[in-house]
């Protein structure tokens, strides 16, 4: 079993649908959890981050985080067809630096 | 905003050769990572430095080295070089530990 959890996809939504990703992670020694967006070949871009229980929204972007449950999810309002690409989940744990991350889940926007 | 650069952006070696990867980090960021993505796959976390120093390390190979250095750009050096080593090789950097990581565009290196 993986550390990180993502279903791979891929994620079909129409254009102006709201799409809805979700993450588990295994170690509850995590503290920090991350959304990276990654077009074929590209590098990933950080889209939202989130240390504490609750929500956050940043523009059309909300992630979720719930410990006790050991998951984490982004939601993508208003998608659009830009918003097609690899998103992976990421997530940092109390001590040392690297991120472990999931195996991405790919997201098809379609006009 | 200034971002994160590598260089070269693409690389092609041969088997046994030594390639370096370089990594400049966005200004005023003190730690920097390493990461290995092989084709289909995630990020694989290699190593770590904060203010010159390795502050963690994960899967990489004997082969392969890193450091800091005191303008806080970092060198990742690889030897040996296997066809296996052939992926993209990305740089991230933070300010401080455990913070928000923000990737380079990335080094891809192809052995042949």
């Amino acid at each position: 079993q993986k550390e990180v959890e993502q279903n791979s996809g891929p994620l079909s939504v129409p254009e102006g649908a709201i799409a809805s990703l979700n993450c588990t992670y295994s170690d509850r020694g995590s503290q920090s959890f991350f959304w990276y967006r990654q077009y074929s070949g590209k590098s990933p871009e950080l889209i939202m981050f989130i240390y504490s229980n609750g929500d956050k929204e940043d523009g059309r972007f909300t992630a979720q985080l719930n410990k006790a449950s050991q998951y984490v999810s982004l939601l993508i309002r208003d998608s659009q067809p830009s918003d097609s690409a690899t998103y992976l989940c990421a997530v940092g744990k109390a001590a040392g630096n690297k991120l472990t991350f999931g195996g991405g889940t790919r997201v098809l926007v379609k006009p | 905003a200034a971002g994160v650069i590598q260089s070269p952006r693409h690389l092609i070696k041969e088997k046994r050769e030594t390639a370096t990867l370089k990594c400049y980090p966005i200004p005023r960021h003190d730690t920097v990572y390493w990461y290995q993505q092989g084709p289909g796959q995630d990020p694989q976390f290699l190593i770590s430095f904060y203010e010159k120093m390795q502050s963690d390390k994960g899967s990489i190979p004997d082969r392969f080295s890193a450091q800091q250095f005191s303008d806080y750009h970092s060198e990742l050096n690889m030897s040996s070089l296997e066809l296996g080593d052939s992926a993209l090789y990305f740089c991230a950097s933070s300010l401080g530990m455990r913070k928000e990581q923000y990737f380079g565009p990335g080094t891809r290196l192809t052995v042949t």
